[in-house]
């Protein structure tokens, strides 16, 4: 069972567009939501994450938007660039006592051509 | 700062094989996390240490998986015997403790297993 469901499986955006990405879940125990860059060849890396008391996070291009009521959350990329381009994991963590265990989405291979 | 380091980065095996992976965390990090990584998928965690103790390993297949971190530091993940769906990309992580606040989990490049 898939704890979260992210979409689109592909996106592709042209130079300086918004590129937006969706994700849903279930388990109201999870505490905290990461978005992963992965890049070809290498490991994901942490962009940006929020905690589901605030509604809105924005570092530099990168927004996350959270709804609590219907268990959604988005990733927006406002100009996005060329180096863009990566697969994005969106994330959940499940809360429990010592542990840190993460849920990830299936993933969006953005493309922004130039 | 180094990363965390990985190796081997690939490794081709015919099931039925045994394979063990290698993990160096980011020094001073105490907790250690294997994923699995099944091609077009996120990654899964399959087991969580905490300095040499294990934290959660629900996911893990146990019939099959094993993993150590005898000294608190380095860390193995074996497969035996190996099954052709365990081809993946194991990918070891750390922080520097788990809980909250949430502590940012850095990833290595991981290692490409192709069971034939």
């Amino acid at each position: 069972q898939q704890q979260v469901k992210q979409s689109p499986q592909s996106l592709i955006v042209q130079k300086g567009g918004i590129s937006i990405i969706n994700c849903a879940y279930e388990n109201t125990a999870f505490d905290y939501f990461p978005w992963y860059q992965q890049f070809p060849g290498k490991g994901p890396a942490l962009l940006i994450a929020i905690r589901p008391d605030v509604s809105e996070k924005k570092e530099g291009r990168f927004t996350i938007s959270f709804n609590k009521s219907a268990k959604q959350f988005s990733l927006h990329i406002m100009d996005s660039q060329p180096g863009d381009s990566a697969t994005y994991f969106c994330a959940a963590r499940l809360k429990k006592t010592g542990a840190n265990n993460l849920f990830f989405g299936t993933g969006t291979r953005l493309t922004v051509i130039p | 700062e180094a990363g965390v380091a990985q190796s081997p980065r690939y490794k081709i095996i015919e099931k039925r094989q045994s394979v063990a992976f290698w993990c160096n965390p980011i020094s001073g990090h105490a907790t250690l996390y294997w994923y699995q990584q099944i091609l077009g998928q996120g990654p899964k965690l399959l087991i969580q240490f905490q300095n040499n103790g294990v934290v959660d390993d629900s996911q893990l297949p146990k019939d099959r998986f094993s993993a150590e971190r005898l000294k608190g530091v380095d860390s193995t993940l074996k497969i035996q015997p190996a099954k052709l769906e365990d081809s993946a990309v194991y990918l070891c992580a750390s922080s520097l403790i788990s809980g909250w606040p949430y502590n940012e989990q850095f990833f290595g490049p991981g290692t490409r297993l192709t069971v034939l």
